[in-house]
């Protein structure tokens, strides 16, 4: 069974204090990895997305690196406005690209970061 | 109108009511799914439309009905609900990547419907 786990559940951080969350996954074949961004009451807006180990992506304070095992979004020099949740989803390889069940994304529980000024 | 549209935002209804809730994609997308999220639980895939037809269905109990006239619409059919049935109801589309070596379709959500049940 694809499993999903992101680490830590809560982050608080002071303005300017770097840090890294954690979306470790266990899955039978990895065919992309989605970070997404949720503000309260409102739905996920996509961030990222990595394919293959060792690859890496960049939006402003943000960077999303990705291993055999996991990925790491890494949030450089935070502010109060990158306060939100953050979710990992994983997609798997299934057979033919029109299935529906190669669309399925499996979810991690999320990362709710706060930054205080 | 742009990206991914929900209505309504906001809906409370008794347990014997009935109501619809309603998506729209202005993304050229052919693919469109419901989720659901609860609190304190991961977001929960309840059915899969591709090309208007459905391609998945999650175990869903049947008081949640979807309906997909066209590419871009999505519906679900709400009747004879649970209090537990209260959450955020998430609506999202992707393009499928029909084209061989294409890597994967991302999903855009919408702004969700908060549905209280009491």
């Amino acid at each position: 069974e694809d499993q999903v786990t992101q680490s830590p559940e809560a982050l608080r951080l002071q303005e300017g204090e770097s840090s890294s969350l954690n979306c470790s996954y266990t899955v039978s074949g990895l065919r992309g990895l989605f970070w997404y961004r949720q503000d309260p009451g409102k739905g996920p807006e996509f961030l990222f997305t990595l394919y293959s180990a060792g690859e890496e992506k960049e939006k402003e304070r943000l960077k999303a690196t990705l291993t055999k095992k996991e990925s790491f979004l890494h949030i450089t020099a935070p502010k109060p406005e990158d306060s939100a949740t953050y979710l990992c989803a994983v997609q798997v390889r299934q057979g033919g690209f029109s299935s529906g069940s190669a669309r399925q994304l499996t979810f991690g529980s999320g990362t709710q970061l706060t930054v205080l000024p | 109108e742009t990206g991914v549209t929900q209505t309504p935002r906001h809906l409370v209804m008794g347990m014997t009511n009935k109501k619809s809730l309603k998506c729209e994609q202005h993304l050229g997308h052919n693919a469109m799914y419901w989720y659901k999220q609860s609190a304190k639980k991961p977001l929960e895939l309840m059915f899969v439309y591709n090309f208007k037809e459905q391609t998945e269905n999650n175990s869903v109990p049947s008081r949640f009905s979807p309906e997909c006239p066209n590419s871009s619409h999505l519906f679900l059919h709400l009747h004879t609900l649970q209090p537990e049935d209260s959450a955020l109801y998430l609506c999202a589309s992707s393009q499928d990547p029909t084209r061989r070596g294409s890597r994967t379709d991302t999903q855009y959500f919408g702004p969700g419907t908060r549905l209280t049940v009491l």
